[in-house]
């Protein structure tokens, strides 16, 4: 069973347009969660921490579901920047980070 | 702002050589990891360290070491390097401050070819 899975796309959307990623990952006893934005041959970057609240940066709103081990990450009025690929990411107490295989998104105009 | 450095960005090396790929942060963070990343297959862990001195397995160690004699610097060595060996590879490091809800940063990775 995969710790951490995302459908991996890609999502190819308008500019403007709103996209929702989800992920699921497997053990209940994850403590902190991460969206990464990873560009093409780059190396992963933090995009947002994920709060049990749910936060938001700007365009970017993230949503934790504790109870069904679903995270959520919502960009609103896409820009072409935005391409890239979302890593949704898990940790639990101690342990390395667990990365899932990333959500890809082509904006085009 | 955190700053992790890999030595090299591109790297070509033959089969059975000893390869070292080096990583230094300069954020005095306790846990450094070594990742490979290849299409389809996402980010898989090699090895990871707590501290100087220690070091963890992670879900694909097989064919590497690694070595953290100072803190700021996480060595990932293939012994015998091999085809199978051509990947991306990333160093990453964590600051156990506040617990486990640290994020990790990245080093640009290193391409390493093995021909």
């Amino acid at each position: 069973r995969k710790e951490v899975e995302q459908d991996p796309g890609p999502f190819n959307v308008p500019e403007g347009a709103t996209v929702a990623f989800n992920c699921t990952y497997s053990n209940s006893a994850s403590q902190s969660f991460f969206w990464y934005r990873q560009d093409c041959r780059k190396e992963p970057k933090l995009l947002m921490s994920v709060y049990s609240s749910g936060n938001e940066d700007g365009r970017f709103t993230a949503q934790l579901n504790r109870a069904s081990q679903y995270i959520s990450l919502l960009i609103r009025d896409s820009k072409l920047s935005d391409s890239a690929t979302y890593l949704c990411v898990v940790n639990q107490a101690g342990t390395a980070l667990i990365f899932g295989k990333g959500t890809t998104l082509s904006v085009s105009s | 702002d955190v700053k992790v450095t890999q030595s090299s960005r591109y790297l070509v090396k033959r089969t059975g050589e000893k390869v070292f790929l080096e990583c230094v942060q300069d954020m005095d963070h306790e846990n450094m990891f070594w990742y490979r990343q290849d299409p389809g297959l996402g980010l898989r862990l090699i090895y990871f360290s707590y501290d100087v001195k220690m070091k963890e397995k992670g879900d694909i160690p097989e064919g590497y070491s690694v070595s953290r004699e100072k803190k700021e610097r996480f060595s990932l060595i293939l012994e015998s390097a091999s085809t199978n060996q051509t990947s991306m590879y990333l160093c990453a490091s964590k600051s156990l401050e506040t617990g486990s809800n640290q994020p990790q940063h990245f080093g640009d990775g290193t391409r390493l070819s093995i021909l």
